[in-house]
């Protein structure tokens, strides 16, 4: 089975960093993809995770650890429009290409 | 190039009606799944395709659910005899193949059952 959990919701001040913490527990896996969804919108892609490590992409950044089970995404200067809930998701690998994702984390970014 | 296009974006059914949600996948992608995501709750796969054909529908309710996407047009996803607890976002998303493929998704289809 698969079970995806992460925060429900953060808040953080503009200018800020902010870590969004991941944890999975899956069947098999083949990768983890953070998504940002604004309310009322599609998810939209932020990032992509195989291998351990972390993976920087301007002021985000998406990090990985196959052996403990766990992402966080990392967003630096933060920006009101980052205001969004952040979706965590894992891919189970070949055969399977659904994406499994947890309930998302709603981040409020304050002035 | 446009993204993945979803038709129509809100839709209101009475109990006992039929819904029909449209997905246009990106141009180069073959690849259409679906999913639904209830309020307060995270997005629940329900079906992959390909071209005219299911290739995963274990997220799919067995009955008053279905799916296709045929060689011309777009994916369709069918609800029959609907009811209050299908009221939901639908989502569809596009991959150009299969396996670790990034999904794109499309705005959605928000369906009020009333």
């Amino acid at each position: 089975g698969q079970n995806i959990d992460q925060p429900t919701e953060m808040t953080a001040t503009e200018g800020a960093i902010v870590q969004i913490n991941c944890t999975y527990q899956t069947s098999g896996f083949n990768g983890l993809f953070w998504y940002q969804q604004h309310a009322g919108e599609a998810p939209t892609f932020l990032s992509y995770n195989v291998l351990d490590g972390l993976e920087e992409k301007g002021r985000f950044s998406s990090f990985l650890s196959r052996s403990k089970g766990y992402s966080y995404l990392l967003l630096k200067e933060l920006q009101m429009k980052d205001s969004a809930s952040y979706l965590c998701a894992s891919h189970s690998g070949a055969g399977s290409y659904q994406l499994t994702f947890g309930k998302g984390t709603k981040l409020s970014v304050i002035p | 190039n446009a993204g993945v296009m979803q038709n129509p974006r809100h839709l209101v059914r009475r109990r006992g009606q039929e819904a029909r949600l449209r997905c246009s996948p990106m141009k180069g992608h073959s690849h259409v799944y679906w999913y639904r995501q209830l309020p307060e709750e995270g997005l629940k796969f329900m079906v992959y395709l390909q071209k005219e054909n299911i290739i995963d529908e274990s997220g799919m309710p067995k009955e008053r659910f279905s799916a296709e996407f045929p060689k011309e047009g777009p994916s369709i996803l069918r609800i029959q005899q609907v009811v209050r607890g299908d009221s939901a976002a639908y989502f569809c998303a596009s991959s150009p193949g299969y396996d670790t493929d990034t999904q794109y998704f499309g705005p959605g289809t928000r369906l009020t059952v009333l």
